[in-house]
């Protein structure tokens, strides 16, 4: 049983597109954070949330936690092909991080 | 700036041998965790470790073994391979283990069982 679940499994988009990719749970958790992997390499953090509707910018991205802390959305202003990667997210709870399934972004330039 | 470093970085095992998966990092932290990662399963958690000298089961231990002698290693053990062991494995690490805590990873162990 999967705690978190990404939509969509994979996106491929051209570049300058903007785009959103979506982690939802049925859990509450006490924080919520996205890495960005790319082919060959382990996952790196791009941010972490905590606050219920809380939403961190980080350049062209900006992510969002929900309300009930149970879901989260990263949004990508105008592609660019180095954004290509597997985009994870991963909830707190419990003293510990749960990944999701992830989301395989491909920007053509 | 090593981070987190895991030896080998590519390995093919037949059924039935025995590997160690070496993660070493430099950051002097606390936690330490061994993940596996297949498609569409995402990331799961193998074994993790809260210290020097301790060790403890994740959502997917069967199989696996670990050891923490020193503050700064952890290694993944595995007695008998099967084709089912077939993954990517990645260590990483983290300073705490609360909701802020951030883990650094390896770049991972591909791994083959034929």
């Amino acid at each position: 049983t999967q705690l978190l679940e990404q939509s969509p499994q994979f996106l491929s988009i051209q570049e300058g597109e903007n785009l959103t990719v979506y982690c939802n749970s049925s859990s509450v958790f006490s924080s919520l954070q996205w890495y960005r992997q790319e082919p060959g390499e382990g996952p790196v953090l791009l941010v972490t949330v905590v606050t219920g509707g809380e939403v961190k910018k980080l350049k062209r991205l900006t992510f969002q936690f929900g309300d009930a802390r149970k879901d989260s959305s990263l949004h990508i202003t105008a592609a660019q092909p180095g954004d290509t990667g597997l985009y994870l997210c991963a909830g707190h709870t419990g003293n510990q991080f749960y990944f999701g399934t992830g989301t395989s972004l491909t920007v053509i330039p | 700036n090593a981070g987190v470093t895991q030896t080998p970085k590519f390995r093919v095992l037949k059924t039935g041998q025995s590997m160690t998966l070496l993660c070493a990092q430099d950051m002097n932290h606390e936690y330490m965790y061994w993940y596996r990662q297949d498609p569409g399963m995402g990331l799961r958690l193998i074994h993790y470790s809260v210290g020097e000298g301790t060790t403890a089961k994740g959502e997917v231990p069967d199989g696996y073994n670990v050891s923490r002698l020193k503050k700064q290693n952890f290694l993944l053990g595995l007695e008998s391979a099967a084709p089912s062991q077939t993954s990517v494995y990645f260590c990483a690490s983290s300073l705490g283990q609360g909701a802020m805590s951030g883990y650094t990873f390896g770049s991972g162990t591909r791994l083959t069982v034929v």
